[in-house]
């Protein structure tokens, strides 16, 4: 079964510190993307990444950068945490070219910080 | 920017009954997908449709398409309570070359 595996369920950070969100797929997708889930504003786009050391900008990068160092995994850093990168984050990874098939995601990371 | 929007954005309905929800977009796409997601969890890939497809089936969803009014439709037939949770629209356009979510609308199936 194609899986996309999240670090962490629950993360509670301060201000100020760098954090790493961490994803790892086991079905070699070259595609895979990082969303932030807020209440009203559905899923918005931070960064993805087609390849391996490749990355691009989505909607929302300010406050983030991303890893892809290997093919199977695909890390968000946030720089210095605030108060409202407080959200859920999901990764997702595709197969192929890109949005022509379905994405598979991984069960998100409730991230909080104080 | 949100390129999906469902409407309505939440729905109650009891058990045996139909759903139906919609999907209004504002540029032309290449797919369009639908998507759900159990509270506070990660999404689920339900059915995907094509720009030159109009309808879709898949078990008790049925999924319509029609590019000249930007909309879509998802169909669940016969509720069961295990269909609550949220369900989102995803379109794809190609020059983008990325998937935009919509905000979602909530089914809540009573028994």
């Amino acid at each position: 079964d194609v899986k996309v595996t999240q670090s962490s369920r629950y993360l509670v950070k301060r201000t100020g510190e760098k954090v790493f969100l961490e994803c790892v797929q086991d079905m070699d997708h070259e595609n895979m993307f990082w969303y932030r889930q807020d209440p009203g504003l559905g899923l918005r786009l931070i960064y993805f990444s087609y390849d391996v050391k490749m990355k691009e900008k989505g909607d929302i990068p300010e406050g983030y950068s991303v890893s892809r160092e290997k093919k199977e995994r695909f890390s968000l850093i946030l720089e210095s945490a605030s108060t409202n990168q407080t959200s859920m984050y999901l990764c997702a990874s595709s197969l192929g070219d890109r949005g022509f098939q379905g994405y598979t995601f991984g069960s998100g990371t409730r991230l909080t910080v104080v | 920017s949100q390129q999906g929007e469902e409407d309505p954005q939440a729905l109650s309905i009891q058990e045996g009954e139909n759903a139906t929800m919609n999907c209004s977009y504002k540029t032309s796409i290449n797919n369009l997908q639908w998507y759900r997601q159990n509270s506070g969890r990660g999404l689920v890939h339900l059915i995907l449709i094509r720009s030159n497809e109009r309808e879709k089936h898949s078990g008790r969803l049925r999924v319509t398409l029609d590019t000249s009014k930007k909309s879509s439709s998802l169909l669940i037939t016969a509720s069961r309570a295990a269909d609550t949770a949220s369900y989102f629209c995803a379109t794809f356009t190609g020059t983008a070359s990325k998937l935009t979510f919509g905000t979602g609308t909530r089914l809540q199936v009573t028994l």
